[in-house]
Formats: C-alpha cells, structure tokens, sequence
C-alpha cells in the first residue's frame, strides 16, 4: 500500500467549474497534510497546508481534511485555465523526517 | 529573498560517467531534501539533511548515489556511473528547520543519460 494515494486522472472540468482533487493516506500518525502545484516542466510550488480536521480557506482553494478517514482533498473553486496543472499531494508523520507524496492529479481547465 | 537553487538545469551524459548536481537552498534553512522526479511520476525521497544531524539516507535506490552537504549550507548530490535509469528531474527543497516544515522547491535539474 502507498503512502499516500491520488487519483492520477486526468481530471477535466470547465472554466468557472469546481475542480475537486482527492488524497488519501495510511499512516493515522500523520501530522501534516500539503498540496502542491506542479506545472508541466515546473517545480512543485506549494499552495495550502493544513493541520487540523475540517477546511481551510486560501482564496479559490479550500483544503479539507478528515483524520478519521485519513482523507485530505482540495477544492479549486471558479476553475482557471491557469490552474491546469499537476496536483501533488504531501503528508509529512509525527516522526522521521521524509515527506510522502503521492503521484499527483493531472487537472486540465477548459476554457 | 532568493529561492533555492540547483545547477546545472540541465546535464547530459554518458552511461558510465560520474555527475554532480548541486543545491543552494534558501539561506537560514537549516534543513534540506534531495528528491527525484522520472517523467509522469511522483516525486521520490532520497535522501535530508538537517543541521549537523547525521543525513537520512534512507532513500537512496543504490551505493552509486552519494549526498553531502558542506557547512550546512550547499549540497552536492553526485550520482557514480550513471545508468540510463538515473534519467530523471532531481529536485531539491528546503525548510527551515525540517519535520513537518513547509519545504520549498528549486527549479530542478534534468539529468539525460544516454
């Protein structure tokens, strides 16, 4: 079992849509939860972290985590063509030092 | 200030040679991760240094990959007798003072064995 677990896709929606990225996890000692933003050719650029259960509010991106379910998701609302990229998902443990990312969602906006 | 840096961006070599890639990570970040990115994959850990703690190489793939980091600041990753498998984009990243840190990306180095 992976680590950390996302849908490779590609996830297509339209401009203005909600684009909903899923995350899970399997280690219930987890502490920290990311998402990164991966344009093609590009280094991985963070956009949200969160650490407590329920949602988190940046702007268009809401994160949601829920521990119990060791899920964590992104939410892009009012979708972008600029937001068509490559979403990584990290989960960093209580202890050790490596940070687990999963192989990412490929999000195309169509405008 | 200045974000981390890698050189150089992009390396071509030949299946046998030794290469080095380097890391300038943001200053006053006292910890610092080599990953490796091959084409359409996630991103793999390989090896983190923090301060003066002894490295976690726990992801290295094989005794061929090599990492130091001098004054705890610069890092060399050096890769001996490459193989076409070594082909990959090798990222560094940083954080200030690692575990659950945000850690923050260089542009990478794409390193093409051929």
């Amino acid at each position: 079992q992976k680590e950390v677990e996302q849908n490779s896709g590609p996830l297509s929606v339209p401009e203005g849509a909600i684009a909903s990225l899923n995350c899970t996890y399997s280690d219930r000692g987890s502490q920290s939860f990311f998402w990164y933003r991966q344009y093609s050719g590009k280094s991985p650029e963070l956009i949200m972290f969160i650490y407590s259960n329920g949602d988190k509010e940046d702007g268009r991106f809401t994160a949601q985590l829920n521990k119990a379910s060791q899920y964590v998701s992104l939410l892009i609302r009012d979708s972008q063509p600029s937001d068509s990229a490559t979403y990584l998902c990290a989960v960093s443990r209580v202890t050790g030092n490596q940070f687990y990312f999963g192989t990412g969602t490929s999000l195309t906006v169509i405008p | 200030g200045a974000g981390v840096s890698q050189s150089p961006s992009n390396k071509v070599t030949e299946k046998g040679k030794d290469v080095e890639l380097r890391c300038d990570p943001i200053s006053g970040h006292t910890a610092l991760y080599w990953y490796r990115q091959s084409l359409g994959q996630g991103l793999e850990f390989l090896i983190y240094f923090q301060g003066n703690s002894a490295p976690d190489k726990s992801g290295l793939p094989s005794d061929r990959f090599s990492a130091e980091r001098t004054g705890g600041s610069v890092s060399t990753l050096t890769i001996q007798r490459t193989q076409q498998e070594d082909s990959a984009v090798y990222l560094c990243a940083s954080s200030i003072a690692g575990g659950v840190d945000t850690q923050y990306f260089g542009p990478g180095t794409r390193l093409t064995v051929l």
